[in-house]
This record gives structure tokens, sequence and C-alpha cells, in this order.
């Protein structure tokens, strides 16, 4: 079955500074893969989406890319804010009305 | 973007009782949602579909009998944990496809979820 690896370990930074997340899989490249922010005690809310033929893609502070050789997105939040603390999970979809499957996510804690 | 909401937000109950935990696609029809729970730092755990006019699809390990799932409307499911037990505390979150139904990719709307505690 499909494993998604995201770094336990929360990630702390500067603001200002790009953070950068990393969502690892293993078996199968899904047909879309999905990032999701999620705060405390709150239900998560999605952000970006990248199909598996586009390379990278763009909103705003966001940038994600995917590599499908490596098996592997990353997640970067350019000019980061304590603002963009919370935790954030990657989710794969394997399209075809699959149940997009979702990782632990990773905490990001931006310092001031 | 479309708002899905839950209620309650918190609900604090006696072992053995039954609670029910309401989703609402607001702005949009679902003819699919979901339900997971979250234990603190873990992941999503899916754990049942609800069709609206049909019965809910539930994962591996998950009781039937004890997560019951109503599709009411095609704005509403219900989840009721039956006989609720302190094991069964948790954050219970559902959601609906950006579509309305599942199609060829979905992003998901979350609730807010509901934090159940039982005592």
């Amino acid at each position: 079955s499909q494993k998604i690896e995201q770094n336990s370990e929360a990630l702390n930074i500067q603001e200002g500074k790009t953070a950068t997340l990393t969502c690892n899989y293993t078996n199968y490249s899904p047909a879309y893969l999905q990032w999701y922010r999620q705060d405390p005690g709150r239900g998560p809310v999605f952000l970006l989406l990248i199909r598996e033929n586009e390379k990278e893609k763009r909103k705003e502070r966001l940038k994600v890319t995917f590599d499908t050789t490596l098996k592997q997105s990353l997640f970067h939040i350019t000019a980061s804010q304590p603002a963009d603390s919370a935790t954030y999970l990657c989710a794969l979809d394997q399209g075809g009305s699959y149940i997009p499957t979702f990782g632990r996510g990773t905490s990001l804690i931006v310092h001031p | 973007g479309a708002v899905v909401s839950q209620h309650p937000s918190r609900v604090i109950c006696k072992s053995g009782t039954s609670v029910k935990i309401e989703c609402r696609s607001l702005d949009f029809q679902a003819t699919t949602m979901f339900w997971y729970r979250q234990f603190p730092k873990k992941s999503l755990m899916l754990m049942a579909t609800s069709n609206e006019g049909s019965k809910a699809t539930y994962e591996q390990g998950v009781e039937k009998d004890k997560f019951l799932i109503n599709h009411a409307s095609l704005t509403l499911s219900t989840l009721t944990v039956t006989s609720a037990h302190p094991e069964d505390s948790s954050f219970y979150i559902c959601s609906a496809p950006s579509s309305g139904f599942l199609s060829s990719y979905n992003e998901q709307f979350f609730g807010p979820g509901t934090r159940l505690t039982v005592l």
C-alpha cells in the first residue's frame, strides 16, 4: 500500500526565511498531490494541488514541486511569517474517484 | 471556497452514552462526505465514506455498529458514536469533495472538527 512520509520533527525557522517541507511516498506515483494547512484544533484547509505531469505550481508565497522520479514533493513558503506557523499535510490522490490519502503532517514554527 | 460546518465543536459525555455529530455543506451539495478521526500528532485516519441515499462505506477496522453514519440529504451527514467509551475520545473531522461528488480529482473542504471527550 502507499506510504506517505513527512518529517515528524517540527521545522523551526526565522521570519523572512524560506520554509521547505518534504513529502515522500513509496510505490506508485499519484495522479495528484495536494497540500493542506491545519491549525491546532481545526480542520485542514486546502492550499495547492499539483498534477503528476506538472513540475511546479505557485500561489502567492507558496510553491510546490513534484518529482515523480524521486517520489517527492517539496512545499516552499517564501518570506515566511509567524502567521504561517501551522501543520502542513500532504495528500496523495490516485485520481479516478479514489479518496486522497494523507500524511501525518509537519509542524512549521516561524519565529519573529 | 466552499464551506463545511460541523456541530458541535466540542462535546464531553459520560461513558455509555451516544453522541451525534453533524456535518453540513453550506453552499454546495455533496453526495459524498468523508469522516476522519485524528489523534494528537497523528495523521487523519479515514473512518468511512458517507453516501447520500445509500449505505456508508467503512474502512477496515472501523465498527459500523459503533459509528453510525446517516447521509440524510445532499447537505447533511451525521456520525453517531454509540455507547461511547474513553478510547473513543478523539478529534472527528468531516470533509466533502470540492465538486460535491467524487470525480477525477477532489480537493477536500473540511469541517472545523469536533473534539469528543468521553469520561
